[in-house]
C-alpha cells in the first residue's frame, strides 16, 4: 500500500525557516517524480514543486522561486521542502504527492494527508 | 502560465442527478488534465487522467472528455459520497496549474 506521511510543520514567524519531511513507503521511491502542493485555509488547491525521480529536473511556482528548495533522498526514501523567509501567505496545509509519468500521464495518484504550516507572529 | 478556469464554481444537484463541471486552459494541453475530488477535511484523491482516463477505483459514474482547450467532468448519477470539491489541474507545462475548484452541494 502506497502511504506518504508528511511531519515538520508548525507555527512559525513571519521571516523564519521551517523544513517539512515526507516518508514515503509501499513503492519504488527512486522511479517516481514527486510534488509539494499546497492549500491555504478555505482555499484551493496551489501546485508549490515538483522534482523528478533523480533529481535532475526541479520545478518550482513562481511565487516560492528563491525560499523554498526542494531535495529528496531516494536511499531514505524521503522527500523534503526547506521554506525560508516564510510569509503570512504561507500558511497552508503542504502534501506531498507523487506523480505518476508511468500509468497516469504524470498526474498526481497518491497524496499525503498534509502537515500544517502556520506563519504568525 | 497556463491558466486554468473552472465553471461553475458551485453546483446545487439532488442524488441521482446529472452533473457536469468544466475546466478551460489559456492554452492548448492537448489531453494533459488532470480531475481531482476532495472531500472536507482530507486529502485531494485523483478521479481522472489523460482527460477522460478514469484512475483505479473511480466509480465509473465519473467521466471525462475534452482535449485542447475545453474539458468536462461529469458525474453521470450523483451519490451522497460525490458531494465534495472537485479540481482540475493542468500537467502539460511547469508550472503545474490548478483550476478554482467547483463545490457539489446538496439541493
Amino acid at each position: 500500500e502506497v502511504q506518504l506521511v508528511e511531519s515538520g510543520g508548525g507555527l512559525v514567524k513571519p521571516g523564519e525557516s521551517l523544513r517539512l519531511s515526507c516518508a514515503a513507503s509501499g513503492f519504488t521511491f527512486s522511479r517516481y517524480a514527486m510534488n509539494w502542493v499546497r492549500q491555504a485555509p478555505g482555499k484551493g488547491l496551489e501546485w508549490v514543486s515538483s522534482i523528478s525521480s533523480s533529481s535532475n529536473y526541479i520545478y518550482y511556482a513562481d511565487s516560492m522561486k528563491g525560499r523554498f528548495t526542494v531535495s529528496r533522498d531516494n536511499a531514505e526514501n524521503s522527500l523534503f521542502l526547506q521554506m525560508n523567509s516564510l510569509r503570512a501567505e504561507d500558511t497552508a496545509v503542504y502534501y506531498c504527492v507523487r506523480a505518476d509519468g508511468y500509468n497516469s500521464f504524470d498526474s498526481l495518484d497518491f497524496w499525503g494527508q498534509g502537515t500544517l504550516v502556520t506563519v504568525s507572529s | 502560465d497556463i491558466q486554468m478556469t473552472q465553471s461553475p464554481s458551485s453546483v446545487s444537484a439532488s442524488v441521482g442527478d446529472r452533473v457536469s463541471i468544466t475546466c478551460r486552459a489559456s492554452q492548448g494541453i492537448d489531453n494533459w488534465l488532470a480531475w481531482y475530488q476532495q472531500r472536507p477535511g482530507k486529502a485531494p484523491k485523483l478521479l481522472i487522467y489523460a482527460a477522460s482516463n478514469l484512475h483505479s477505483g473511480v466509480p465509473s459514474r465519473f467521466s471525462g472528455s475534452g482535449s485542447g482547450t475545453d474539458f468536462t467532468l461529469t458525474i453521470s448519477s450523483l451519490q451522497p459520497e460525490d458531494f465534495a470539491t472537485y479540481y482540475c489541474q493542468q500537467v502539460n507545462r511547469f508550472p503545474r496549474t490548478f483550476g478554482q475548484g467547483t463545490k457539489v452541494e446538496i439541493k
